[in-house]
């Protein structure tokens, strides 16, 4: 079974701040079949990436995605309030279409 | 609209049972397979089961194998999930969402769920 681990577990930036979160494989996703996950308290998670770089329709530009085989990276240019959250990434090549364990984006 | 409407879930004790459903609207159901997602009490997300679009296809996470099964219904374009043998564990938000064939992901999820297991 392939394990996703995300880092960091808990992330703290300012507005307007990069964001870079890493989600690694322990064995090569097939065909790069990595999706990002957002999800705010209360709320169902919105998929944002999903092809490890392919944004999901009405995403904002400044939310991208990358990497292949076992690193993948999401990346937030330039943070707006609404982007505090939690961020999943996930595999979904084959069964188990297992989560990483989350990273939570505060604000400072 | 395009939408996922859950319904079912609530308590049960350990080793009870329930069903959840979970009906699509808005879109061409056929041509989507759905996954059920969890969120237990403070914690990340699990995946637990898809069904393909056909239904043909069916996988569980190993923590459900064997209690928990998956159909859905094309003529009322709704999906259900029957839970036996519930366990404390089992207590979450369970979420249905839909994904395209191929690369792409779960684009749209129902509202949620609330399940709880207690004695």
């Amino acid at each position: 079974e392939i394990v996703l681990t995300q880092s960091p577990g808990t992330m703290t930036l300012s507005l307007g701040e990069r964001a870079t979160l890493s989600c690694r494989a322990s064995q090569s996703v097939y065909s790069n079949y990595l999706a990002w996950y957002q999800q705010k308290p209360g709320q169902a998670p919105r998929l944002l990436v999903f092809g490890a770089s392919n944004r999901a329709t009405g995403i904002p530009d400044r939310f991208s995605g990358s990497g292949s085989g076992t690193d993948f990276t999401l990346t937030i240019s330039r943070l707006e309030p609404e982007d505090f959250a939690v961020y999943y990434c996930q595999k979904y090549d084959i069964s188990p279409r297992t989560f990483g364990q989350g990273t939570k984006l505060e604000i400072k | 609209e395009v939408q996922l409407v859950q319904s079912g879930g609530g308590m049960a004790q350990p080793g009870g049972s329930l069903r959840l459903s979970c009906a699509a609207s808005g879109f061409t159901f056929s041509n989507y397979e759905i996954n059920w997602v969890r969120q237990a009490p403070g914690k990340g997300l699990e995946w637990v089961s898809f069904i393909s679009s056909t239904g043909s296809t069916i996988s569980y996470a190993d923590s459900v194998k064997g209690r928990f099964t998956f159909s859905r219904d094309h003529a009322k374009n709704s999906l259900y999930l029957q839970m036996n043998s519930l366990r404390v564990e089992d207590t979450a938000v369970y979420y249905c969402a839909r994904r395209d064939y191929g690369y792409y992901g779960m684009d749209v999820w129902g509202q949620g769920t609330t399940v709880t297991v207690s004695s």
